[in-house]
């Protein structure tokens, strides 16, 4: 069953904004990860966080987690036109051998020049 | 220098077709992964393998056989293609299945007619 679920499905901003990303999961889980994916491209990693963090930070990049409401968000600053993707959160909630990462929907982030 | 890389990068066949889709990796990783993305954006793993050996088969139909001949390559057959089947098809590799940040292929675009 999917685990992460992204909200919202579409974001649309003005560069030089901020665009934050949501993301809800059900279960307990080890670590959640944040992807990026430029059109017609494969996934890109951006970030890790382990569930014994709160909040993380890469760059222009904010990750916080709630384990908690089981929610993270993305919080990308100042954004800019080569920021237009769709992010996807994964959750690692495996044990033993059976290590996986279970994809949300994604949100579709369009920053406009 | 490509990290991960698959090919092709489009496939057209038709219904009751058999094809193969080939990964290679040279990061040095011992874990590789095939995804299956709908027209949705929904990314699902399909198949993980650890040092050649398969330890995820998430439920996907015998048609479709991966194949990993060593640690660096994991290839996927796919039998008498369906509809059903069209979609784009991610390889991606890990460190290892418990330090799983994931290097994502480029992605193959099956369509099957």
């Amino acid at each position: 069953s999917q685990q992460g679920e992204e909200d919202p499905q579409a974001l649309s901003i003005q560069e030089g904004e901020n665009a934050t990303m949501n993301c809800s999961y059900k279960t307990s889980i080890n670590n959640l990860q944040w992807y990026r994916q430029n059109s017609g491209r494969g996934l890109v990693h951006l970030i890790l966080i382990r569930s014994n963090e709160r909040e993380k930070h890469s760059g222009r990049l904010r990750v916080t987690l709630d384990t908690s409401k089981k929610s993270s968000s993305l919080l990308i600053t100042a954004s800019r036109a080569a920021d237009t993707a769709s992010y996807f959160c994964a959750t690692d909630a495996g044990g033993g051998s059976n290590y996986k990462l279970t994809f949300g929907k994604g949100t579709l982030l369009t920053v406009n020049p | 220098d490509t990290a991960v890389s698959q090919t092709p990068k489009y496939l057209v066949t038709q219904m009751g077709n058999d094809k193969s889709i080939k990964c290679e990796q040279n990061l040095g990783h011992d874990t590789m992964y095939w995804y299956k993305q709908d027209s949705k954006k929904f990314l699902k793993i399909m198949f993980s393998y650890n040092n050649k050996e398969l330890i995820i088969n998430e439920t996907v139909p015998n048609r479709f056989s991966p194949k990993s001949p060593d640690k660096a390559h994991l290839n996927l057959h796919i039998n008498s293609l369906e509809l059903g089947d069209s979609a784009v098809y991610f390889c991606a590799s890990s460190q290892s299945y418990r330090y799983n940040i994931q290097y994502f292929g480029a992605g193959t675009r099956l369509s099957v007619l």
